[in-house]
């Protein structure tokens, strides 16, 4: 069985600093990553994916995350966070592709200071 | 702007009724899901359709039907609501898959509360 573990149930950050949202899978087979994020009273949207070649994939606003095959690890990261970026961030892995087979974290709630 | 719609918004019904939550999308997907959502937890598929006629349970066990006699149209059902019923619920939708990687298009969410 897969699962997802995301570190950090809330990350807090300045306004212009970096963001790292980390998140770890166990799959018996290679998967397909995935970051969604979720704003006040709305519905997950898509970030980003990875299901195969580069390994650095990047998404909508200006968001970024790493598949590293040997950490187990997709974490995703902005070079300069923005207000409008305080969401809810929930990581998802797939190992058969297809969305009813995936497993979400229990999110990250990131939280900009100004 | 959503092409997947839930309704209600907002419920708060008492113990013992029976309700339905509204999911409709505009997309022509194949595949719908609902999910539900508690605060600091996992979102958990609950039920999942491939095409009308077809629907299967998910990874959580939960007391609710659904139907889909129509594409665009999923509707939730719970014949007699409980407290332990009250959480939010996410509808989504996907592509019948070619590449294995299709994404969820969700609605806003039906938040159920129920007294």
């Amino acid at each position: 069985a897969q699962s997802v573990t995301q570190l950090g149930s809330h990350v807090s950050v300045s306004e212009g600093a970096l963001v790292l949202l980390r998140c770890n899978y166990s799959s018996s087979v290679p998967p397909y990553l995935f970051w969604y994020v979720q704003y006040p009273n709305q519905g997950l949207q898509l970030l980003l994916k990875y299901t195969t070649g580069a390994t650095l994939v990047k998404g909508i606003n200006g968001f970024e995350a790493e598949f590293k095959k040997s950490e187990t690890s997709f974490h995703l990261t902005k070079p300069s966070a923005h207000m409008s970026d305080a969401a809810e961030y929930f990581c998802a892995v797939s190992d058969r592709g297809g969305a009813d087979g995936l497993t979400f974290g229990k999110g990250t709630h990131l939280i900009i200071q100004p | 702007e959503a092409d997947i719609y839930q309704t209600p918004r907002y419920l708060v019904i008492g113990t013992g009724k029976k309700i339905t939550l509204e999911c409709s999308q505009t997309m022509g997907h194949d595949k719908m899901y609902w999910y539900q959502q508690d605060p600091g937890m996992e979102l958990h598929l609950i039920h999942y359709s491939y095409g009308v006629n077809s629907t299967e349970k998910g990874d959580l066990s939960s007391e609710s039907t659904v139907s889909r006699i129509r594409t665009e149209h999923f509707p939730l059902t719970l014949e007699s609501a409980r407290p332990s019923h009250t959480s939010q619920y996410l509808c989504a939708s996907s592509e019948l898959e070619t590449d294995y990687n299709s994404p969820l298009h969700f609605g806003n969410g039906t938040r159920l509360t129920v007294t």
